[in-house]
């Protein structure tokens, strides 16, 4: 049964800084691994999504990869803002997502 | 492209009362829908999987008569909660996929609150 987790739970930055949130899989045979933001009380709005014959997707300040031999992804955000603020959840699976546990992220102006 | 609704976003129920949410690929025909539920401070946990014209495949241990799935064309699922009680308030969020191999298209999620 795929099981995701995500790394760190909760982040705490200053504004301008680097960070990389990371996203395990125990199940390699994937179709998908997708990143969402969730802002609170509100639905889920994709980010990345990085097939299975991908390595990365990038889009603006946010690069996303994957590596599905170890089991892992990581979402990159350059020169993090407060406006990213939010949840960030990354899913995989195949037909069917399982989300990883979340983190949260503040960034502090 | 590749817009989902949901509707209500919001509502409100009384318990033993049962509450009909609709979930809508707008701009494409979703082969296979999905149907979440959040509670607070956690994260997304798939409740049903639906595929239009067949019976939802539920994940274990999720009642399939207390949550109704219908799938009945390729544009609309709809989950029905029934004989809603308290516990069952949550965050229920959809999301359609134009083939299993492609990426969900989430909706913006309907918040239950059973009173």
């Amino acid at each position: 049964k795929q099981e995701v987790t995500q790394i760190p739970a909760a982040l705490s930055v200053p504004e301008g800084e680097n960070l990389v949130l990371n996203c395990s899989f125990t199940d390699s045979a994937i179709y998908n691994l997708q990143w969402f933001r969730q802002d609170p009380g509100k639905g889920l709005t994709s980010l990345l999504l990085i097939q299975s014959s991908q390595r990365e997707q990038t889009s603006g300040r946010l690069n996303a990869s994957l590596d599905k031999s170890s089991g892992r992804s990581t979402l990159y955000i350059a020169a993090s803002q407060p406006g990213d603020s939010a949840t960030y959840l990354c899913a995989s699976g195949t037909y069917k997502y399982i989300f990883g546990t979340g983190t949260r992220l503040k960034v502090l102006a | 492209g590749a817009v989902v609704s949901q509707h209500p976003s919001r509502v409100i129920c009384k318990s033993g009362t049962s509450v009909k949410i609709e979930c809508r690929s707008l701009d494409f025909q979703a082969t296979t829908m999905f149907w979440y539920r959040q509670f607070p401070k956690q994260s997304l946990m798939l409740m049903a999987t639906s595929n239009e014209g067949s019976k939802a495949t539920y994940e274990q241990g999720v009642e399939k008569d207390k949550f109704l799935i219908n799938h009945a064309s390729l544009t609309l699922s709809t989950l029905t909660v029934t004989s809603a009680h308290p516990e069952d308030s949550s965050f229920y969020i959809c999301s359609a996929t134009r083939d299993r191999a492609y990426e969900q298209y989430f909706g913006p999620g309907t918040r239950l609150t059973v009173t």
